[in-house]
Order: C-alpha cells, then sequence, then structure tokens
C-alpha cells in the first residue's frame, strides 16, 4: 500500500523549458512535504519543502504548489538545465506517537535534454 | 566533516555473514535515521533515533536488523545472517530536533551474494 506515489518513472524535457513533477498521496496525516533529488551513487539531496498550511513554496527556479483537497503536489522547475537530470523523490514527513519519518515516493527520472 | 558520513561505501557479503555499517551524523543534530533503498524504489524507514534512544524500529525487517546509537551521535546498523533480499543500499540521514530537513549521507551499497 503505497502512501505516497509518483507515477510517472521518467519525463523528459528540452532545456530551457518547464519540468513538472507530479506526486500524490493518500495520507491524512502528511502534514509536511519535501522534494529530493538524487544523483546516481549520491544520497538524496533535500530541494525544497511544503508545510500542509500553504499552497504554494518557491526557491529560485524551483516551486512546489500543494493542492490538500485533491492530495497533490507538484514540482515546477523552470527554467530546466541540462544539470537538473537527476531522480526527484516526493516525500511527506509522518509524525505520531513520538516519532517521525519520510514516507517517499519511487521517484521520477528527469532528463534535460540540452 | 559537514555532512553524513556513511561507511562502507560499499560491503559485499557472502550469505549468511554478518556486517555492520556505520553513520556518521552531521554534529550536534539530535535526530538519525535509517532508509533502506532498493534498487528502482524510493527509500523506505528502518528506524529512528532521538539522541540515544531508538524511539521507532518499526521498518526494521526481521529480528536480523539491529540499530544503536549508544553515545547519540555515531550510529551502526547490524544485520546478522545477511540473506539475498538484504542487499540494497542503505541510506542513512540525520537532521535537528525541530528541522524538518533530512541530511542524508552517500548510504552504503550492500550486496550479499
Amino acid at each position: 500500500d503505497q502512501q505516497v506515489k509518483q507515477n510517472s518513472p521518467s519525463l523528459s524535457v528540452q532545456e530551457g523549458r518547464i519540468s513538472i513533477l507530479n506526486c500524490d498521496y493518500t495520507n491524512s496525516m502528511f502534514d509536511y512535504f519535501l522534494w529530493y533529488k538524487k544523483y546516481p551513487a549520491e544520497g538524496p539531496t533535500f530541494l525544497i519543502s511544503i508545510s500542509s498550511i500553504k499552497d504554494k513554496n518557491e526557491d529560485g527556479r524551483f516551486t512546489v504548489f500543494l493542492n490538500k483537497s485533491a492530495k497533490h503536489l507538484s514540482l515546477h522547475i523552470v527554467p530546466s538545465q541540462p544539470g537538473d537530470s537527476a531522480v526527484y523523490f516526493c516525500a511527506a514527513l509522518l509524525t505520531q506517537g513520538g516519532s517521525e519519518k519520510l514516507v517517499f515516493g519511487k521517484g521520477t527520472k528527469l532528463t534535460v535534454n540540452p | 566533516g559537514a555532512g553524513v558520513s556513511q561507511s562502507p561505501r560499499y560491503k559485499v557479503a557472502k550469505r549468511g555473514q554478518d556486517v555492520a555499517l556505520r553513520c556518521d551524523p552531521i554534529s550536534g543534530h539530535v535526530s538519525l535515521f535509517w532508509y533502506q533503498q532498493a534498487l528502482g524504489q524510493g527509500p523506505e524507514f528502518l528506524t529512528y533515533f532521538q539522541n540515544e534512544a531508538q524511539l521507532d524500529k518499526s521498518g526494521l525487517p526481521s529480528d536480523r536488523f539491529f540499530a544503536e546509537r549508544p553515545e547519540g551521535s555515531v550510529s551502526t546498523l547490524k544485520i546478522q545472517r545477511t540473506q539475498q533480499e538484504d542487499s540494497a543500499v542503505y541510506l542513512c540521514a540525520s537532521s535537528t530536533q525541530a528541522n524538518t530537513e533530512a541530511f542524508f549521507g552517500q548510504g552504503t551499497r550492500l550486496t550479499v551474494v
């Protein structure tokens, strides 16, 4: 039972265009969402996050949108650059019973073509 | 160092062998997490420490898996009698108590043959 779903295993875009990565979740207890970027043979690197009380957070070329009613979030990268090519993981923070854990999606491999 | 450090980077173990994976978190980070990432999957939660206290070990797949953080800094994940399905990348992450952003290490790739 996957609580965080990234339904697109891969995405390919042209340099300079917008990249949109999508993520859906099922657990209403999630109150914080994060996007991580991962290059091969490296650990995930934090990219951007959003609290459930907001619907948008922007950091430079990266914007995350949250639609709580639809249990959906998306990451927009504008303009896309070849160096953005990586696997992007959506993660949700679950805090309960004194514990906290990140629940990850399976990832979307983004390829930005020059 | 400034980041989370894990060792070894790569480990090949024969089936039935015991292994120990080490994590050096960022200095001062109270929270420490272990995740397991199988090929083509996202990281999956194994266990969580707050200082030296293991507050959640619900993700450990079996009693062959054991984690400790005796002094509230360095942590070790031990896997006894390794099996082929234990082959994965084991990721360690740390964060400040009030910070929800977790910083990950490069991971240890374990291959059981």
